[in-house]
């Protein structure tokens, strides 16, 4: 079966990095862009980056332009998020998401992990 | 980017009764690339109905999803007790996708 699994959240003060992870199990991994999305405590959705299939291609959401990147490892089935001076404002559950198709355009997710937490907080 | 609205905030139903799930866009959603998920606490969204109008694997066919254009509708024909959760719409018809802020399903 389909499995996402993130990992690497925390409690982190303002200014320092993370990075989360995103393990992939269960469909062909190379044949799936992967996104994350957030949602802050208590409020809704909102989309932060993909990564096309073969990693060649991403694209972010304006608030963490030049502050996130998305990278991944396709012979570890994993997709990564590093994220840089981080400030309150991205307290959040990070998930990631399988895209239905294989770039960076825009798609829905038939896939979601169970999400971890990222706390920025002094 | 695109400003989805989605009403009521909350509807609050029993067992059995109609529910209607409203989601306006501040511009044409692109092919009707719209997507409704369902969210329970602490719990990843899962998705339910997309384009606008397909039933994701698994989901029974008291879902069903309808509109073009800027206006958007998810049904539930009749309300089970697993049905009570949050639902969110999508677009990603134009980059950046974008979300709105959910409709609670909640027992009245």
């Amino acid at each position: 079966q389909v499995q996402l699994v993130e990992s690497g959240g925390g409690v982190v003060q303002p200014g320092r990095s993370l990075r989360l992870s995103c393990a992939a199990s269960g469909f062909t991994f190379t044949s799936f862009a992967v996104h994350w999305v957030r949602q802050a405590p208590g409020k809704g959705l909102e989309w932060v980056a993909v990564i096309s299939d073969d990693g060649s291609s991403q694209s972010y959401a304006h608030p963490v332009k030049g502050r996130f990147t998305i990278s991944r490892d396709n012979s570890k089935n994993t997709v990564y998020l590093q994220l840089d001076s981080l400030t309150t404002e991205d307290t959040a559950v990070y998930y990631c998401a399988r895209a239905m198709v294989r770039g960076i355009i825009p798609s829905c997710h038939d896939y979601w992990g169970q999400g971890t937490l990222v706390s920025v907080s002094s | 980017e695109i400003v989805l609205t989605q009403s009521p905030g909350t509807l609050s139903l029993s067992p059995g009764e109609r529910a209607t799930l409203s989601c306006r866009a501040s511009q044409t959603i692109r092919n009707g690339y719209l997507a409704w998920y369902q969210q329970k606490p602490g719990q990843a969204p899962r998705l339910v109905v997309y384009g606008p109008s397909r039933r994701a694997a698994g989901i029974p066919d008291r879902f069903s999803g309808s509109g073009f254009g800027t206006d958007f509708t998810l049904t539930i024909s009749r309300v089970e007790p697993e049905d009570f959760a949050v639902y969110h719409c999508q677009q990603y018809g134009t980059s950046p996708p974008t979300f709105g802020g959910g409709t609670k399903v909640d027992l009245k």
